[in-house]
């Protein structure tokens, strides 16, 4: 079974350009979540879809980053403009939706590494 | 608020000696879940082990152990006779089950590096 896919593995882009990290869940997985980690810190949560519905994107740090999922299959993660401070590793996660939530397990992808000049 | 910590930025262990990841965690859900990832080189976040607030056994899993203690807010990880295959980014992670979304809060992560 193919796990979580991240595309691209790097990109680097000047600011004020725009890009956008696409993530690939694994195949029947209704939860998708985005993740950042910068400058070596912590892994910050961004948001989490529910198949194409955003359950909680309270993590978005601003209006510059857009998500979406359409037809609840894979995801993309838009930066427009980017600024310097968005570098970082973007990484996705998928989970099953089950009743029993303590099987949500999430398993993430390689991570897409954006630096921003 | 939750929050994970894992004071441990670094750390150097000679092939074959026994290494302690500490991780401590702050929630007052009563319900939760903690984790532990492996990050090899390569970038993927590879999972580890879930541990459910209900449950207190210590686990292990051939060299890796992991000693969950609730009294002191404490989830360590162990391994045994490290390799040189267990160098890594090993992050520990917190989720609280009763808000709706199970999104995960991350401590810093502790880099191992294990020598030959």
């Amino acid at each position: 079974e193919a796990g979580v896919t991240q595309f691209p593995s790097h990109s680097v882009i000047e600011k004020g350009q725009t890009v956008t990290l696409r993530c690939d869940p694994i195949s029947g997985h209704d939860n998708l979540y985005w993740y950042r980690r910068v400058m070596g810190k912590e892994i910050k949560f961004l948001l989490h879809f529910v198949k194409e519905s955003k359950q909680d994107e309270s993590g978005m740090p601003n209006n510059r980053f857009l998500a979406e999922r359409t037809g609840g299959t894979y995801s993309t993660l838009k930066v427009q403009p980017a600024e310097l401070e968005d570098s970082g590793v973007y990484f996705c996660a998928s989970s099953q939706r089950t009743r029993d939530y303590s099987t949500d397990t999430q398993y993430f992808g390689p991570g897409t590494r954006l630096t921003v000049l | 608020a939750q929050k994970v910590t894992q004071a441990q930025t670094e750390i150097s262990v000679v092939e074959k000696e026994d290494v302690t990841l500490d991780c401590v965690y702050e929630t007052r859900d009563t319900t939760y879940y903690l984790f532990w990832y492996k990050q090899p080189p390569s970038g993927e976040l590879v999972f580890l082990i879930r541990r459910n607030s209900f449950d207190e056994q210590n686990e292990i899993s051939g060299r890796y152990s992991w000693n969950f203690q609730k009294s002191t807010s404490s989830f360590n990880f162990t391994i045994t006779a490290s390799q040189v295959v267990d160098s890594a980014v090993y992050f520990c992670a917190l989720s609280g089950a009763p808000s709706g979304t199970y999104k995960y809060i991350f401590g810093t992560g502790t880099r191992l590096k294990v020598l030959a």
